[in-house]
């Protein structure tokens, strides 16, 4: 059964980068056909779509942070990481990992908090 | 991008049936049947519920359906149950081609 689980620091001062990983076990991030992507839900608010990465395909942003990621996947660990760069308080949230098999997110980590807090 | 547009909240006795909406635009959910919805518990990662505008996974129940006209897409609910009172997100790929998610409809069962 396909798990994912997120990974990284909780608290991160502003200003810094945060850096995500994502752990997959039951499946490989090596499949092409699937998208791996980055969702967060700041606290009491919606989900907001980060970014997607496939193996040996595009890999793709949300425009109003388009300037501030990067998404990267490493097929020797198994897992695809994220890094967001120049961190406000604005960025504190629920990151979860999840698959794209097709257009639609269905499998998904447990999330992970993040605080931006100096 | 701005999120799509849903109710904040709607409510329902046991046994009746819902609709919630999410109002988009031409270069997403008017564009593309591929919308897909998800329901959150507090405290817990999204379950998807419906893709491709209609489709349930295995093992979601067919108490829950979708449909799409023009900019608009729809989930109801029938039957409603206790346990369906969670947060509803919709979600849609767009043209820019990214994902874009709905503002989240609260969903109380009276």
């Amino acid at each position: 059964q396909l798990q994912l689980q997120e990974s990284g620091p909780g608290l991160v001062k502003p200003s810094e980068t945060l850096s995500l990983t994502c752990t997959v076990s039951g499946g490989s991030v090596s499949v092409g056909s699937y998208y791996w992507g980055w969702i967060r839900q700041p606290p009491g608010t919606g989900l907001e779509w980060i970014g997607a990465i496939a193996y040996g395909r595009s890999t793709y942003y949300n425009p109003s942070l388009k300037s501030r990621l990067h998404i990267s996947l490493d097929s020797s660990t198994n897992q695809f990481s994220l890094k967001v760069f120049s961190l406000t308080a604005a960025d504190t949230a629920v990151y979860y990992c999840a698959r794209d098999p097709g257009y639609r997110y269905d499998a998904w980590g447990q999330g992970a908090l993040v605080t931006v807090s100096s | 991008q701005s999120a799509l547009t849903q109710a904040a909240s709607v409510s329902g006795s046991p046994g009746q049936s819902i609709t919630i909406s999410c109002t988009g635009t031409s270069s997403d959910v008017g564009g593309y049947n591929y919308v897909s919805w998800y329901q959150q518990y507090p405290g817990k990662a999204p379950k998807l519920i419906i893709y491709d505008v209609s489709k349930r996974p295995s093992g979601v129940s067919n108490r829950f359906s979708g449909s799409k006209s023009g900019n608009t897409a729809s989930l109801t609910i029938s039957g409603l149950q206790a346990d369906d009172e969670a947060d509803y997100y919709c979600n849609s790929f767009t043209s820019s081609p990214t994902f874009v998610f709905g503002s989240g409809t609260k969903v109380t069962v009276l």
